[in-house]
């Protein structure tokens, strides 16, 4: 069966430091994958998607970069975070059905 | 523009009673309309998941309907228990594949009380 495995799933940084969430499928090959970010009250909103490795497609422009250095690995970076970046990060993998299916989630506070 | 609304924001009720959540959409064309629960905390879990020609989709105490000529859809809890409390997210994706064009409601946020 298919797994998402998602970490950390908190994290605290200051303001200008760097960052990485890291994303793994288990249990399937060249899965669509995605990086969602969800704030309070709000629907999940799409950062990412990738539909094959290197392959890294962004819906908004940002202060974050998606990186897809293997099949089944999606990493969420920024370089210098920022207040605005705080909220719940989401991974998601989907199959040719478009049912995603997500990960735990990772909660960002950036101070 | 495509959009999905989801009312109401948030619902409180009693452990054992039945609620109804409500999903509105914009989304064309169409493929497929799903919900999703979730925990707080965590991501979220598929509940049901129809296409246009469903008219109704149960998961065990959850029901799901949709008209697709008005462009609803609600989703019934039946006798509902205290791990109900979550966020119930309606999902409307305009095709079958690419879950990069899939658009999120904001969801219904329920509270199960003893």
């Amino acid at each position: 069966s298919q797994t998402i495995h998602q970490w950390p799933a908190t994290l605290v940084q200051p303001v200008g430091s760097p960052l990485s969430l890291e994303c793994t499928v288990e249990g399937t090959s060249n899965p669509n994958l995605y990086w969602y970010r969800q704030a309070a009250g709000r629907g999940l909103q799409l950062l990412f998607y990738s539909v094959g490795i290197g392959q890294i497609s962004s819906e908004v422009p940002q202060n974050l970069s998606a990186s897809r250095p293997q099949d089944r690995q999606f990493i969420l970076s920024s370089k210098k975070l920022l207040l605005s970046d705080s909220g719940f990060y989401l991974c998601a993998w989907s199959e040719n059905t478009g049912e995603l299916f997500f990960g735990e989630g990772s909660r960002l506070t950036v101070l | 523009k495509n959009q999905v609304e989801q009312s109401p924001q948030s619902l409180i009720i009693l452990e054992g009673k039945n609620c109804t959540l409500q999903c509105n959409y914009t989304v064309s064309p169409f493929s497929n309309l799903r919900w999703y629960k979730q925990d707080t905390g965590r991501g979220p879990v598929s509940l049901t998941i129809m296409t246009f020609s469903e008219n109704t989709k149960s998961n065990g105490r959850y029901t799901a309907t949709l008209d697709a000529d008005t462009k609803q859809s609600s989703l019934h809890i039946t006798a509902s228990q205290l791990s109900d409390s979550a966020s119930y997210i309606c999902v409307v994706s305009p095709t079958v594949a690419g879950g990069f064009k899939t658009i999120f409601g904001a969801g219904t946020r329920l509270f199960v009380k003893a």
